[in-house]
This record gives structure tokens, sequence and C-alpha cells, in this order.
């Protein structure tokens, strides 16, 4: 079945470091990726996606692109922030008539000032 | 416009008990999905209903049934809580099924199971 590995957490970053949450996928198929952020107390909002290969994925500073070669889907940030502190979760939806996300653990990221 | 509505936002409820969890999706929006989030953990698929049809079932035991209403909103039973029950279950909705949609989730209701 589906599955996702993300980098165990927790990550702690001085404000304007740069980031990596690694994210590995197994699928059948051409699956899309998600990364999905949760604030403290929140739901789930969607960060950013890609539906195909090589496609690049980004919103609000963070990118990650979809490696079919390495079923990777890393999230990458140029310099955190403050307000970037939340728990980070790497999903992926299957393609048939498999519709339902299927979500890595979550890594929390704290920045401190 | 609103988002997706859950209700109620937290429950405490005793082993054996059943619940009722309820979902609003965003207007127009006709697809609702449920998931369970045990403390630090990832979400895990429990139902998608589409249309007011199950589309799509996780493995979890029958004591977890759903439904959709003609109006698109959902509701989650649980009977017979056990304390592994105790979690945040997130709705999340989407205007139809597929990849191309994106889900737009609620803040979820948190059970706790005593």
């Amino acid at each position: 079945g589906n599955s996702v590995t993300q980098m165990e957490g927790p990550v702690t970053l001085s404000e304007e470091a740069f980031l990596t949450i690694n994210c590995t996928y197994t699928a059948t198929g051409y699956p899309s990726l998600f990364w999905y952020v949760q604030y403290p107390g929140e739901g789930l909002q969607l960060l950013l996606k890609a539906t195909k290969a090589d496609d690049k994925g980004s919103n609000k500073g963070f990118e990650a692109t979809y490696r079919k070669e390495t079923t990777s889907f890393h999230l990458e940030k140029g310099s955190v922030q403050v307000s970037d502190s939340a728990v980070y979760f790497c999903a992926l939806s299957g393609g048939g008539s498999n519709y339902k996300l299927t979500f890595g653990k979550g890594t929390l990221l704290t920045v401190n000032p | 416009d609103a988002g997706v509505t859950q209700s109620p936002t937290h429950l405490i409820k005793t082993r054996g008990q059943h619940v009722t969890l309820r979902c609003s999706p965003i207007s127009g929006h006709k697809s609702v999905s449920w998931y369970q989030q045990v403390l630090g953990q990832g979400p895990q698929f429990i139902f998608q209903y589409y249309e007011k049809e199950e589309r799509g079932r996780g493995n979890f035991p029958d004591r977890f049934s759903a439904r959709q209403f003609p109006n698109y909103s959902s509701e989650l039973n649980v009977n017979a809580l056990l304390l592994g029950d105790s979690a945040l279950y997130l709705c999340a909705s989407s205007l139809a099924i597929g990849e191309l949609y994106g889900y737009t989730f609620g803040s979820g209701t948190r059970l706790t199971v005593v």
C-alpha cells in the first residue's frame, strides 16, 4: 500500500536559517504529493502540492519538487521566520479511484528569534 | 465564506459510550472525508463520501460509521468507545473527488475517552 516517510523531528532553527524537511514515499501509479501545515490547536492547511513528476509546488516561500526517480518531495525554505513554527505533514493521494490522503507522521518545526 | 465547520470542538466520553461528530462542508463542496489524528501522529483516513455515497473506507473497525446528508453535511459515529479512540477527528471537504480537487480541513473535534 501507499506510505509516506518523513524526517523525524523536532527541528529547531534560528530565524533566517535554511529549512529542509525530507519526505519520501511509496505508492503504486502516479500519486499527487502535498505538504500540509498544522499550527497549534488548529486543523490542517494545504501549504503546497505537485501533481506530476518534476512539478515544483511553492507557497509563502516554501518549495518542494516532485522527484519520481528518488520518490521524494522534500520541503525547503530559504529563510524561516518565527511564524513558521508548526507541524509539517507530507502526504500523497493515489491515482485511480483511491483519492484518500496518506500522511507521514509529521515534523515539528520550532523557529527561535 | 464559511470554511469547514465541525462540532463539537471538544468532547469527553466514557468507555463504552457512543459519540456523534458533525461536519458541514464548504458551500458547494460535495465530498466529505473523515480522518483520525492520534497525538503525535499523522492523520489516518477513516471514510470518504461523495454525493451521499461511501467512496472509500480506511482500516477502522465496524464501530466506526458515517453518513452524508442531502445538504452534503456529514456525521461520524463511533460506538462502544475505547480509550484508544481518543484523538482529534478531522473533516475535510472538497468540490469532488480526485487529485485535482484540493481538500479543506476543519479545525477538528478533540475527543477524549476516559
